[in-house]
């Protein structure tokens, strides 16, 4: 079965540039999640989706962060202008939320960014 | 004070040591505790679900203290593929959305 499936793997570019991140969740889950790491800050929750609308985007640093979910099976998030402080990883997770439970999330391979 | 809180280590052990990692979790409203691992420069990939009678897998056992708050892992006779970082994995509480809460994790290094 295909897991979550992020791209690109590895994105360079320069500061001041778009850069959008794609995540196709597990098929059937029904909640969404983007992160970032770094080391000094670890995993931060970005926002997270479920059945595709958009619940608490409270850890999206900043108005140059957006992410949308226009179908269940694919998410982008998307940083406009980029700056170097936003290198780090970019992971994206997905779950499937039943009733009063808590299931795990599995997570992509993750987005490498550096800008430069 | 952090909601899920871990001792950032690093542990450094022999190989064949048994080594335990303890969390601690500021809601006691939280109902779904996990274990996750992180290879360094891999996502990070779910261990053990924790359950409230204690749970085994192998050469890991997970427990839960509800009264305490905590949570741990024990890995007997680690080998040299358990180095890797721990997060302690917590639902937020009192939302019934899937969202989780990890610790900062702990680093373990098996030495040979």
């Amino acid at each position: 079965d295909a897991g979550v499936i992020q791209s690109p793997r590895h994105e360079v570019t320069e500061m001041g540039q778009e850069v959008t991140l794609r995540c196709k969740p597990i098929s059937g889950h029904n909640s969404l999640f983007w992160y970032r790491q770094t080391m000094m800050r670890g995993l931060e929750l970005l926002i997270y989706f479920n059945n595709n609308v958009p619940i608490d985007d409270s850890g999206m640093p900043e108005d140059r962060f957006s992410a949308k979910m226009p179908n269940a099976s694919f998410s982008t998030l998307k940083i406009q202008p980029s700056e170097p402080r936003d290198s780090a990883v970019y992971f994206c997770a997905s779950s499937q939320k039943v009733g009063q439970g808590n299931q795990p999330q599995h997570f992509g391979d993750g987005t490498r960014l550096s800008i430069l | 004070r952090k909601e899920v809180e871990q001792d950032p280590g690093p542990f450094n052990v022999p190989e064949g040591a048994t080594v335990a990692f303890n969390c601690t979790y500021s809601n006691s409203a939280s109902q779904s505790f996990f274990w996750y691992r992180q290879d360094c420069r891999k996502e990070p990939k779910l261990l053990m679900s924790v359950y409230s009678s204690g749970n085994e897998d192998g050469r890991f056992t997970a427990q839960l203290n509800r009264a305490s708050q905590y949570i741990s892992l024990l890995i007997r006779d680690s080998k040299l593929s358990d180095s890797a970082t721990y997060l302690c994995v917590v639902n937020e509480a009192g939302s019934n959305t899937g969202k989780l809460i990890f610790g900062q994790g702990t680093t373990l290094q098996v030495k040979p």
